[in-house]
């Protein structure tokens, strides 16, 4: 009965290859989010989908292209690996638009590195 | 444009001391929210706290306590009697309602307790 689920937990791939990261939150809510946090633990937003509709995409190089089948799901697929995109990846969800809302719930995190 | 400052990169403290965990925030709205996030070893990141702008209250959680004041654009965290279990990255947030409700994250401080 976990909130926010991730997968997989880590990953390990080489340089040039495709994958993916699956993001599943069970709360209901509305609005999920992808965050990176960088080998200096800055914790930085990439995406967020608000109802399978983009509403936030910051600087990321469009090798990155999220995928939100429905609401309860948000998908982080990543084209041709580099070397920089070695990161944890997180997942959050939250039901936007509730007044004095916002609290976001983060999955466990993946681990990606990139050989 | 929101920006968060947490100055202290790194805090070792001994057990049972208390600390403070400073944080700062920029922002030219007037409805705002702030937030505390705890990332232990683990990796996972637990919500501590969310206090909207028009509640200058301080709120104290058993060992946990927050002082926000406004007029300096602050809101610290205080540890009293700190244990080793607190030892962990903490982040202190900005997010503004009916925008984009991304979370702006510090750059953490690392805070470790010492046996």
């Amino acid at each position: 009965d976990t909130a926010v689920s991730q997968t997989p937990k880590y990953l390990v791939t080489q340089m040039g290859n495709d994958k993916s990261i699956k993001c599943e939150q069970n709360l209901g809510h509305d609005t999920m989010y992808w965050y990176k946090q960088d080998s200096k633990k800055f914790l930085k937003i990439m995406f967020s989908y608000n109802n399978k509709e983009l509403i936030i995409n910051e600087t990321v190089p469009n090798r990155f292209s999220p995928k939100s089948p429905d609401k309860a799901h948000l998908n982080l697929h990543i084209n041709s690996l580099e070397l920089g995109d070695s990161a944890v990846y997180f997942c959050a969800s939250s039901h936007l638009g509730l007044a004095g809302s916002n609290e976001q719930f983060f999955g466990p995190g993946t681990r990606l590195t990139v050989l | 444009a929101q920006k968060v400052t947490q100055a202290q990169t790194e805090i070792s403290v001994v057990e049972k001391e208390d600390v403070t965990l400073d944080c700062v925030y920029e922002t030219r709205d007037t409805t705002y929210y702030l937030f505390w996030y705890k990332q232990p070893p683990s990796g996972e990141l637990v919500f501590l706290i969310r206090r909207n702008s028009f509640d200058e209250q301080n709120e104290i959680s058993g060992r946990y306590s927050w002082n926000f004041q406004k007029s300096t654009s602050s809101f610290n965290f205080t540890i009293t009697a700190s244990q080793v279990v607190d030892s962990a990255v903490y982040f202190c947030a900005l997010s503004v309602p009916n925008r984009d409700d991304k979370i702006i994250f510090g750059k953490g401080t690392r805070l470790h307790i010492l046996p």
